[in-house]
């Protein structure tokens, strides 16, 4: 079963805008992570934020951790066609190690 | 660095046959995790193994299984197929050690797989 519920499901924006997408889960979490999935190949993680932080920066990345409403959002800035992906957030409980992803959103970035 | 690798690719089997499909970590890592996915379901967590121990099982039928080896290498099993198995099944790697809190996975180009 899924943890977290992505928002929303697909998203097109033009080159050079800024993308965001959220992320919603359900129970406590150790940490979360985003992945990027290109068409039909493996996950490539992104970030990982951790249950007592509440925001991360990496490159164009940003992550921000909202534990009171079990939410995340990762801005991808100053888009570029090569970040059409579908991503994904991921949750970790504590004490257990299984990563649990959510739904995904598709993201097309318009050259 | 070699990644994970995942053989094969792509596979086409017919209901009731079985497949073995393989993942091969990366160099140092123990811990391998496997998940199917789909488009219907996303992405449905199967096993994590540590050290050739199963620490983790997903929601799937016993027709699923898996095993790792000594050197980290891993297997997964899928009996008597049916056509909802059709998917692509993706293997993981991670070097953190269970408790850790930082299970990073590196994951392979997948094995997709057809039931027809």
């Amino acid at each position: 079963s899924q943890q977290g519920e992505e928002d929303p499901q697909a998203l097109s924006i033009q080159e050079g805008e800024n993308a965001t997408m959220n992320c919603s889960y359900k129970t406590s979490i150790n940490n979360l992570q985003w992945y990027r999935q290109n068409s039909g190949r493996g996950l490539v993680h992104l970030i990982l934020i951790r249950s007592n932080e509440r925001e991360k920066h990496s490159g164009r990345l940003r992550v921000t951790l909202d534990t009171s409403k079990k939410s995340s959002s990762l801005l991808i800035t100053a888009s570029r066609a090569a970040d059409t992906a579908s991503y994904f957030c991921a949750t970790a409980n504590f004490g257990n190690e299984k990563l649990t992803f959510g739904t995904g959103t598709r993201l097309t970035i318009i050259p | 660095k070699a990644g994970v690798t995942q053989t094969p690719r792509y596979l086409i089997k017919t209901r009731g046959q079985q497949v073995t499909l393989s993942c091969s970590p990366i160099s140092g890592h123990r811990s391998v995790s496997w998940y199917q996915q789909t488009p219907g379901q996303g992405l449905q967590f199967l096993f994590e193994y540590f050290s050739e121990t199963q620490r983790n099982k997903g929601n799937f039928p016993g027709r699923f299984s898996g095993r790792q080896f000594s050197n980290s290498r891993s297997e997964m099993n899928v009996s008597t197929l049916e056509l909802g198995d059709s998917a692509l099944y993706l293997c993981a790697s991670s070097l953190a050690s269970p408790g850790s809190g930082a299970n990073v996975l590196t994951f392979g180009a997948g094995s997709r797989l057809t039931v027809l």
